[in-house]
């Protein structure tokens, strides 16, 4: 089955600059791949997504890119903000009716 | 429109009870989630739903753990004589469909085994 590993598992950086996290995964059918942010003793929420289809994808202050030959794909986070703290998720799913699977999560600290 | 909702927010129970905990999906959303999320943990998956139908229930951790759906609205998820390790939070997602749509969660149950 699908593994996604994320790294590093913690993050810190200073207010303004920018915060890359990684995540690899396993399968290579895997077409879909979602962000999702967790703040403490809240919901996931889902914050980009990007499919198989497309290298880069970009929202504001995130961006997504997507590396289908090395199997990795990264979240970009520009002029980090001190509510950008939170535990990110990345996900890959293989297939239609194939389950997401995630990975453990990294923890962004922004100092301000 | 109303997001997902998950009911009880909290749950404590005695070692050796049953619990049943309850989703309501988004409005029109066929496919539907359980995940379980220990404390400072990742996302595990535990079964999903399309229709009233379960494809995929490899994630159900022990013959404790069932769960049904009915049609394409409420699911329950059953945990029958709780121990200590099923404490955790169980989070629900639903979607328009499978496939590469977005999940959107529900707040979770939070549950605690004494």
């Amino acid at each position: 089955g699908e593994n996604v590993e994320q790294h590093p598992s913690t993050l810190s950086v200073q207010e303004g600059d920018s915060a890359v996290i990684k995540c690899t995964y396993s399968d290579s059918a895997s077409n879909y791949f979602p962000w999702y942010k967790q703040e403490l003793g809240k919901r996931p929420q889902l914050i980009i997504d990007i499919r198989s289809n497309v290298g880069e994808k970009k929202d504001q202050r995130i961006a997504v890119t997507l590396n289908k030959t090395a199997k990795h794909f990264s979240l970009h986070i520009t002029e980090t903000q001190p509510e950008d703290s939170a535990v990110y998720f990345c996900a890959a799913r293989a297939g239609a009716n194939s389950k997401l699977t995630f990975g453990k999560g990294i923890t962004l600290s922004v100092r301000p | 429109g109303a997001g997902v909702s998950q009911s009880p927010s909290n749950k404590v129970t005695e070692k050796g009870k049953d619990v049943e905990l309850r989703c309501d999906p988004i409005s029109g959303h066929t496919a539907l989630y359980w995940y379980r999320q220990r404390l400072g943990q990742g996302l595990e998956f535990l079964i999903y739903f399309q229709g009233n139908s379960a494809p995929d229930k490899s994630g159900l951790p022990s013959d404790r753990f069932s769960a049904e759906r009915t049609g394409e609205s409420v699911s329950t998820l059953t945990i029958q004589r709780t121990q200590q390790e099923d404490s955790a939070v169980y989070l629900c997602a639903s979607s328009l469909k499978t496939g590469n749509q977005p999940q959107h969660f529900g707040d979770g149950t939070r549950l605690s085994i004494l």
